[in-house]
């Protein structure tokens, strides 16, 4: 069975472009997570989506990143008017339904390496 | 303060050692999750947790609500569990403390 794919694998852009990041969660995986790890450092967490509810949204740095998902398959992650400080492997993570409605276990996909020059 | 503290930082064990990597947190979870992060940079979910304790193959993670700590441990430790383990609390966001860099030499 396919696991959590994402696309592009790398992404170099100039400052300033926008780019477009896509994860493909695991099917019936209810919840999505995106990540980001700047080189050296620790994961953050970015925005949550689960089912029909609305998306926690609250590790977005600015009001550049956006994400959209459709209904319970494919997220893009948006980044406007990239900025070097944007360059990180971006992760995206899902979920199958968890006990008592949260989310479960997270399967990580291979991430989205972007370089802003 | 970081709401995630992991302990040790860095830890070099002998193969075949008893690995311990700790965790404490200051938020409110609804569950505790242990990832593994290799070399390539690849991440895999080791454990989720939300009370008491979970086993699998050498790896046993356990998890105390009251005093809002988690431990990993491994038992006969390898080289190839040389990797990043990184404790994450999870409330519908998820906070990741520092990782803890394991190095296992044969």
């Amino acid at each position: 069975g396919a696991g959590v794919s994402q696309s592009p694998s790398n992404k170099v852009t100039e400052k300033g472009k926008d780019v477009e990041l896509r994860c493909d969660p695991i099917s019936g995986h209810t919840a999505l997570y995106w990540y980001r790890q700047r080189l050296g450092q620790g994961l953050e967490f970015l925005i949550y989506f689960q089912g029909n509810s609305a998306p926690d949204k609250s590790g977005l740095p600015s009001d550049r990143f956006s994400a959209e998902r459709t209904g319970e398959s494919v997220s893009t992650l948006t980044i406007q008017r990239t900025q070097q400080e944007d360059s990180a492997v971006y992760l995206c993570a899902s979920s199958p339904p968890g006990l008592a409605g949260g989310a479960g276990t997270q399967y990580f996909g291979p991430g989205t390496r972007l370089l802003v020059l | 303060k970081n709401e995630v503290e992991q302990s040790p930082q860095n830890l070099t064990a002998q193969e075949g050692e008893f690995i311990t990597i700790n965790c404490s947190y200051s938020v409110g979870i609804s569950a505790l999750h242990w990832l593994q992060q290799h070399p390539g940079g690849g991440i895999v979910s080791l454990f989720m947790l939300s009370s008491g304790k979970k086993k699998h193959g050498r790896l046993i993670a356990t998890i105390n609500i009251q005093e809002k700590h988690s431990s990993l441990h491994i038992t006969a430790s390898h080289p190839r569990d040389s990797a990043v383990y990184i404790c994450a609390a999870n409330n519908n966001d998820m906070r990741f403390g520092a990782g803890t860099r394991l190095t296992v030499k044969p």
